[in-house]
């Protein structure tokens, strides 16, 4: 079975601190995609990343930086020196057939000033 | 170019009415895709197209839910008779057709459905 796990319901967090939102999986492909995606207040779903099973080079892009660890299936996401404009509900998905995505619960992050 | 689209942003409908769903996707993106998050829950998968074809209606919570995409383009989702639990956030995604590797999907800023 697919199933990504989200356990951080809400986050807050005040602003200049470093944050980290986890998200474990589960899945029996050996091929298979992970992502993360931003929901800010007005409601679309901003792509962030994408992994490939394959790679598990941390990424770093600005703030934000990736830890992808298949021996504990985790792609936990870390967000540096954390800004108000952050604030948002993070998904983590899952994707093994190239289609269907398979999304966690997602964590509300609130930074405040 | 324009991104995913969906039309009503908000629905507020009572349990017993039907309510009707609008996606246009990116133009010339043959995969289109509903999913939904109820409660605050995950987002789940409903459905897929692959054009005007239903490659994928496994997620599909019961027959009240009615997907179609005529004409390959725009697609709508009906719901009748809609129930209480039906409430949530409906997003839509499209994709290009790719043979192998991955289809990114680009997501709407979806539909939030409230039935009273």
């Amino acid at each position: 079975a697919q199933k990504v796990t989200q356990a951080q319901t809400e986050i807050s967090v005040v602003e200049k601190e470093d944050v980290t939102l986890d998200c474990v999986y589960e899945t029996r492909d050996t091929t298979y995609y992970l992502f993360w995606y931003k929901q800010p207040p007005s409601g679309e779903l901003v792509f962030l990343i994408r992994r490939n099973s394959f790679d598990e080079q941390n990424e770093i892009s600005g703030r934000y930086s990736w830890n992808f660890q298949k021996s504990t299936s985790s792609f936990n996401f870390t967000i540096t020196a954390s800004q108000v404009v952050d604030s948002a509900v993070y998904f983590c998905a899952l994707s093994y057939n190239n289609n269907d995505m398979r999304f966690g619960a997602g964590t509300r992050l609130t930074v405040k000033p | 170019e324009a991104g995913v689209t969906q039309f009503p942003s908000h629905s507020v409908i009572e349990k017993g009415q039907t309510v009707t769903l609008r996606c246009d996707p990116i133009s010339g993106h043959d995969n289109l895709y509903w999913y939904r998050r109820v409660m605050g829950k995950e987002i789940k998968f409903l459905l897929h197209f692959v054009k005007e074809s239903k490659q994928d209606e496994s997620g599909m919570p019961n027959n009240r839910f009615l997907a179609e995409r005529t004409g390959g383009t725009y697609s709508t989702l009906k719901v009748q008779p809609a129930e209480l639990e039906d409430s949530g956030v409906y997003f839509c995604a499209s994709s290009q057709w790719r043979l192998a590797g991955l289809n990114e999907q680009f997501f709407g800023p979806g539909t939030r459905l409230t039935v009273l």
